[in-house]
């Protein structure tokens, strides 16, 4: 079945350290997108990238990285610079205009820092 | 202001009720809208897609104004399944490029 694929779905990161979130889609879509969701919120933008080996700041992008080397991969770092990243965080791809232009998700990775 | 806003909520209405949901968006060149559902603690699913010629799907209708920017999705004879959290999307570009997300409206229907 085409989807998208996160993990890990659950992580701990202690105060300091630098953690990476994997995000990997077969339903070859140009389009990659991470965003964060705190408890009662509306999602905000990290980054986005709409090709191979270009990413976009997003409107939340400070403390966090990501690279596109691959399609299908899309991974985000979130760095010791940001300092409050106990989130909930989801990666999305995009369908083109000729199928829909429909954003789908995966089941998304629920970070907590201790 | 921001660029996707939603009705405040949190809406709660009986089993049965009809209820409607508005979204704005600023961007006037904004080319493609959908509506989502999120359950707690899940990610958003499509609920449909927004067409200007408005559009139905069983008990779930949306519709999209440009002259006045905004979405509406109207959810008929509610169950208690429907509640959830509905997000609008607005995308700029046709192919790709930045979607933008409303904060979202709860939804809970009671018996």
């Amino acid at each position: 079945d085409g989807g998208i694929t996160q993990s890990p779905k659950y992580l701990f990161r202690k105060e300091g350290q630098n953690v990476t979130l994997s995000c990997e889609q077969n339903l070859n879509h140009d389009a990659m997108y991470w965003y964060r969701q705190d408890p009662g919120q509306g999602l905000r933008l990290i980054y986005y990238s709409q090709i191979v080996n270009d990413f976009q700041k997003g409107d939340i992008a400070e403390g966090y990285s990501v690279s596109r080397e691959k399609k299908e991969s899309f991974p985000l770092t979130v760095t010791s610079a940001q300092k409050n990243p106990t989130a909930f965080y989801l990666c999305a791809s995009r369908s083109g205009a000729n199928r829909g232009n429909t954003i789908y998700f995966g089941e998304g990775s629920w970070l907590t820092v201790v | 202001r921001k660029e996707v806003e939603q009705d405040p909520g949190p809406f709660n209405v009986p089993e049965g009720a009809t209820v409607a949901f508005n979204c704005t968006y600023s961007n006037s060149a904004s080319q493609s809208f959908f509506w989502y559902r999120q359950d707690c603690r899940k990610e958003p699913k499509l609920l449909m897609s927004v067409y200007s010629s408005g559009n139905e799907d069983g008990r779930f209708t949306a519709q999209l104004n440009r002259a006045s920017q905004y979405i509406s999705l109207l959810i008929r004879d509610s169950k208690l399944s429907d509640s959830a959290t509905y997000l609008c999307v607005v995308n700029r570009n046709t192919n790709a490029g930045k979607s933008t997300f409303g904060d979202g409206t709860t939804l809970t229907v009671k018996p």
